[in-house]
């Protein structure tokens, strides 16, 4: 069974430039979330998907994050513009369903803002 | 939300055992998870509590309180791979969301 793919793995930007990350969860899993996890702190959930529509935004920055999931598979998660404080790696994770228990998580993608 | 704590960092002996504490709010509880994340990587799961006492997995057992808001992760004969942070995670009711723990940087030494 092929895990949660993201891309890229790594992107280095200069603030006030926008990024776009993509996140292609395993077949067949209605719920996805992005995290935003900052060196040495643990994953903090920015948004979370159940098929193509949104469950919870809250801890979503919408003055410049923004996400989609419009056929209810693959996402993308852009920042626009981009903070010095936005470096970070952004985590994917999907399960089955909202109640699903073992969240299977992407590779991440480490953005450096400078 | 809830509150999640858990020891920043620890050190253990190869072959030892080894107690990672977290408590969490009671409030809104639907379960709590243990992952383990080495550095670079993916958070991987090892463990779900929902209700009371010890689930035991191999190497690896958790253990739940809800009236005392407490879990652990116990590891038993540490091997040199199991440095990691571990991340301990409440699930809220009605949402599933989880909320993480700073997780607890664990290293493992000769």
């Amino acid at each position: 069974e092929a895990g949660v793919a993201q891309s890229p793995r790594y992107k280095i930007i200069e603030k006030r430039q926008s990024v776009a990350f993509w996140c292609n969860p395993i077949s067949g899993h209605a719920t996805l979330y992005w995290y935003q996890q900052i060196l040495g702190q643990g994953p903090k959930l920015l948004i979370q998907f159940q098929n193509n529509g949104v469950v919870d935004d809250s801890q979503l920055p919408k003055d410049r994050f923004s996400a989609e999931r419009l056929k209810g598979v693959d996402s993308t998660l852009k920042i626009q513009p981009a903070k010095l404080e936005d470096s970070a790696v952004y985590l994917c994770a999907s399960t089955l369903d909202r109640g699903g228990t073992e969240a299977f998580f992407g590779q991440g993608t480490r953005l450096t803002v400078v | 939300g809830q509150n999640i704590d858990q020891p920043t960092e620890m050190t253990a002996t190869e072959g030892a055992i080894v107690q990672i504490n977290c408590t969490y709010q009671t409030s809104g509880f639907n379960g709590l998870f243990w992952y383990q994340q080495h550095a670079g990587e993916a958070p991987t799961f090892l463990s779900y509590n929902v209700l009371d006492g010890l689930e035991e997995k191999g190497r690896f057992s958790s253990f739940l309180s809800r009236s005392k808001g407490y879990s652990y992760l116990l590891l038993k004969e540490l091997q040199m791979k199991d440095s990691a942070s571990y991340l301990c995670a409440e699930r809220g009711a009605g949402s599933y969301q989880l909320t993480f723990g700073k997780g607890t940087k664990l290293s493992v030494i000769p």
